[in-house]
């Protein structure tokens, strides 16, 4: 199983940026996936689900700003963020749940870092 | 919101100790609670799934327990490759939450 995020950067506050999350060595169709994020040196934050029936959760930090996709013909996860503020800046790892929406996160990517100030 | 607890935030513990991180939900999530093992500049690691089951792989030196909302991950005989941030998550119900973390560190 590998999970590999790519599309992070910088952007400005009120800006908007594509992630994308291209999962490989397991039916990707399958499986619902997350998002899951971490402020410099702090915790994890969970931000969003897909089921694999497109079923979506989201946190209330981001609901209304960010919309979380899949296309299961290419093996990918998205994550559209649009209203970009300042603490929104984190390394974002997309993560495979293991039976289900509400299940452990067993597979999780390298991360990829959004940096967002003026 | 299920809000997760975790003591102590900071630990500091030699090669060879047993050491106790505890995990507390604000409401009974009965056995829906995971740790994870996250070093630095890495991804977290899945260590323990419904409180108590270790996923493949992980040494026999960790165990956890718990129900409710009083959840515990136990480390026998550090080795020097545990030291790292443990975090407790819950998935009884969206959203789903991680306490702050627990950093071990050497001593």
């Amino acid at each position: 199983v590998q999970l590999l995020e790519s599309g992070g950067g910088s952007e400005q506050p009120g800006g908007s940026l594509r992630l994308s999350c291209a999962a490989s060595g397991f039916t990707f169709g399958s499986y619902s996936m997350s998002w899951v994020r971490q402020s410099p040196g702090k915790g994890l934050e969970w931000v969003s689900t897909i089921s694999h029936r497109y079923d979506l959760s989201y946190a209330d930090s981001v609901k209304g700003r960010f919309i979380i996709s899949r296309d299961d013909s290419k093996n990918t996860l998205y994550l559209q963020m649009s209203s970009l503020r300042p603490e929104d800046t984190a390394v974002y790892f997309c993560a495979r749940l293991w039976f289900g929406d509400l299940s452990p996160f067993d597979y999780w990517g390298q991360g990829t870092l959004v940096t967002v100030s003026p | 919101d299920i809000q997760m607890t975790q003591s102590p935030s900071s630990l500091s513990a030699s090669v060879g100790d047993r050491v106790t991180i505890t995990c507390q939900a604000s409401q009974d999530i009965r056995k829906s609670l995971n740790w994870y093992q996250q070093k630095p500049g890495e991804a977290p690691r899945l260590l323990i799934y419904d409180a108590s089951t270790l996923d493949t792989g992980v040494p026999s030196r960790f165990s956890g327990g718990g129900s409710g909302t009083d959840f515990s991950v136990i480390i026998t005989s550090l080795q020097p490759e545990d030291f790292a941030t443990y975090y407790c998550q819950q998935y009884h119900n969206v959203p789903i939450t991680f306490g702050p973390g627990t950093r071990l560190e050497i001593k």
